[in-house]
């Protein structure tokens, strides 16, 4: 069965650094999503993107964010100046349609803020 | 606003217990509703779902009815195996949005 995987599985990083999340989606799939679980807290809704372009977007999903597809295949979301709240558990996830079609859900990347 | 109330855990059962995991959610409008697994190492996996009250999901031997009376999406399982230790998480997405709205997650260990 076609998986999502992502990359790094954990990342360490100083505070105000750049990161750059990576996941490949399950070919085929047209809705793109990232969420995030800070450790003990609910996994949060960050970002949807579609046809090339943000859909819906949180409220944490500020100017230091940003997602792309860059070559059709991964989707990147990058952090500009990492800050220590930022330290969560960020999943990547797709779906073939929205709404109430199922997403499929990489491993996520644990990303650590010092 | 919109959210989801999951039961806290850990929870631990003996194999072959009754499981229970209750779910409530607020939200305007008719959500759909689902249940995802997440096994360690792995990513969330979609379990089940009902997209409409009354509905009931099932999957594996787990079920939900979705209950707009209650607001609520509880989780159950007649008999469960040690296989199904995991993190469950309670969900819902609003009609006409993408994104999905979790509850904080419930820990599942049984043990032989």
């Amino acid at each position: 069965e076609p998986e999502v995987t992502q990359t790094p599985s954990h990342q360490v990083t100083q505070m105000g650094q750049e990161v750059i999340l990576r996941c490949v989606p399950i070919s085929n799939h047209l809705y793109f999503y990232w969420y995030r679980q800070i450790l003990g807290q609910k996994v949060e809704f960050l970002v949807s993107f579609y046809n090339n372009e943000i859909s819906e977007k949180s409220e944490i999903f500020d100017d230091q964010f940003s997602v792309e597809r860059p070559d059709g295949s991964n989707f990147t979301l990058k952090i500009r100046s990492t800050k220590l709240e930022d330290s969560a558990m960020y999943f990547c996830a797709n779906s073939w349609g929205g709404a109430t079609e199922t997403q499929y859900f990489g491993p996520g990347t644990r990303l650590l803020v010092l | 606003g919109d959210s989801v109330t999951q039961m806290e855990g850990p929870v631990t059962l003996s194999e072959e217990a009754f499981l229970t995991i209750n779910c409530t959610y607020t939200a305007t409008g008719y959500p759909s509703l689902f249940w995802y697994v997440q096994y360690p190492g792995e990513g969330l996996q979609l379990l089940l779902k009902a997209t409409k009250a009354d509905d009931k999901g099932s999957n594996k031997g787990f079920e939900a009815t979705y209950r707009k009376e209650t607001t609520s999406f509880h989780l159950e399982k007649g008999s469960v195996q040690v296989s199904d230790s995991a993190v469950y998480f309670c969900a819902l997405s609003l009609t006409g949005a993408n994104n999905l709205f979790f509850g904080t997650g419930t820990r599942l260990t049984v043990i032989p």
